[in-house]
């Protein structure tokens, strides 16, 4: 079993749309997450980190279900330039102190 | 803020020949530094983490022989694939970690081609 699962998609939406991911880890002791968005041939960028209360950054919001070992990343009315791969990505330690183990990514394309 | 440089960006070698991969902290002391791999459509895979000064950890399947990791600096990591062939044909990305900040900083990656 992969330690970090995503839907690969691609998820088509046109414009404005609201899209949601989904990602399930395998090692209970993860204590960090993430999301990175990956441009095509390009390195991954962070996005946004994710915690246990929920957080949101402008249209972006994420989710994290420790029980259920879970995360989400929900975008709201997505713009063509959301168009990407989103890695969600975990971290055995506090503080982002070790290495990071990214999902294969979920493709977006949003088109007009 | 923090960043990578990361040469080449990318390279064309023939079957057998060594590449090496250069990651260069800009502006900060990159203790520790990560190397990854991702073949098309797929995640990145961590190859190996390397401490200044100290040999590289490799992680499971990976050749420690065939990738040759150096951190002698706290600004400088270099990774060189070593008698490279068709199917080490990758997209080689670093990670700087920034330990003043706490956060991570990839450099550019190098699409490297064995032909």
């Amino acid at each position: 079993r992969k330690e970090v699962e995503q839907d690969p998609g691609p998820f088509n939406v046109p414009e404005g749309a609201t899209v949601a991911f989904n990602c399930t880890y395998s090692n209970s002791a993860s204590q960090s997450f993430f999301w990175y968005r990956q441009d095509c041939r390009k390195e991954p960028k962070l996005l946004m980190s994710v915690y246990s209360s929920g957080n949101e950054d402008g249209r972006f919001t994420a989710q994290l279900n420790r029980a259920s070992q879970y995360i989400s990343l929900l975008i709201r009315d997505s713009k063509l330039s959301d168009s990407a791969t989103y890695l969600c990505v975990v971290s055995p330690f506090d503080g982002g102190y070790n290495k990071l183990i990214f999902g294969a990514g979920t493709r977006l394309a949003v088109h007009p | 803020g923090a960043v990578v440089s990361q040469h080449p960006s990318w390279v064309i070698c023939k079957s057998g020949t060594s590449v090496k991969i250069e990651c260069r902290s800009l502006d900060f002391q990159a203790t520790t530094m990560f190397w990854y791999r991702q073949f098309p459509k797929q995640s990145l895979m961590l190859m190996a983490t390397s401490n200044e000064g100290s040999k590289a950890t490799y992680e499971q399947g990976v050749e420690k022989d065939k990738f040759l990791i150096n951190h002698a600096s706290l600004t400088l990591s270099t990774l060189t694939v070593t008698s490279a062939h068709p199917e080490d044909s990758s997209f080689y990305i670093c990670s700087a970690l920034d330990r003043a900040v706490g956060g991570y900083t990839f450099g550019s990656g190098t699409r490297l081609t064995v032909v």
